[in-house]
């Protein structure tokens, strides 16, 4: 069936780094944009970042511009997320989100997320 | 960016009667080019990730029961659930994905009352 999986979230003191993975199966991978979405436990949803399928292009939210890079290995059928200069407000469950083919600003499938927790 | 709110936070319904849920944004999200909203609502159940419902403000995603359905136009939508089942026990988010970055409405929580 078609999946997400997310890895890689864990508790990192401020200004600490942490790379965040996210494993595709069930479709071909290569073929769709991805996005990375956090959100705040009990609180709303922040888009983040986006990636085309052949990585040609990125874009980012203003608020980790410049400290989070996406990235992704179509061999692999993962997709990134490297998180640099981390924040206590960077706390938050992140989910990878496949991008829908009507459209790459919408999301039809997302993982089960996984949980980053910035405090010294 | 695109504001989105929503109405009411907060909603209990009964089961089998209708659940209304309004959204808002902040400038219209219909591209007069094709005549379509850019505008797509999701589900959360606790603990899990959001789920795509609708899309284009009123295309049901596939396999998404038809008493979801949703309505509006330019900047004004809203998602109705025609007959409240338990498992609809839920926060339901608008989303536009009309211009980048893409923005999410708070959140309507819907209960059973």
């Amino acid at each position: 069936q078609v999946q997400l999986v997310e890895s890689g979230g864990g508790l990192v003191k401020p200004g600490g780094s942490l790379r965040l993975s996210c494993a595709a199966s069930g479709f071909t991978f290569s073929d769709y944009d991805m996005s990375w979405i956090r959100q705040v436990p009990g609180k709303g949803l922040e888009w983040l970042s986006y990636i085309t399928s052949s990585s040609s292009y990125t874009n980012y939210a203003d608020s980790v511009r410049g400290r989070f890079t996406i990235s992704r290995d179509n061999v692999k059928n993962s997709l990134y997320l490297q998180m640099n200069s981390l924040r206590a407000g960077d706390t938050a469950v992140y989910y990878c989100a496949r991008c829908a083919i009507f459209d790459r600003d919408a999301f039809d499938i997302w993982g089960q997320g996984t949980m980053v927790t910035v405090s010294s | 960016d695109i504001v989105m709110t929503q109405s009411p936070d907060s909603l209990a319904v009964s089961l089998g009667e209708r659940a209304t849920i309004n959204c808002k944004s902040s400038q219209s999200v219909l591209y007069s080019s094709n005549n379509k909203n850019y505008l797509a609502w999701y589900q959360q159940k606790s603990g899990q990730p959001p789920k795509l419902l609708i899309y284009w403000a009123s295309a049901r995603e596939s396999g998404v029961p038809d008493r979801f359905s949703g309505s509006g136009s330019g900047t004004d939508f809203t998602l109705t659930i025609s007959s409240l089942q338990a498992e609809d026990v839920a926060v339901y988010y608008c989303q536009q994905y009309y211009s980048s970055p893409p923005t999410f409405g708070p959140g309507t929580k819907v209960d059973i009352k």
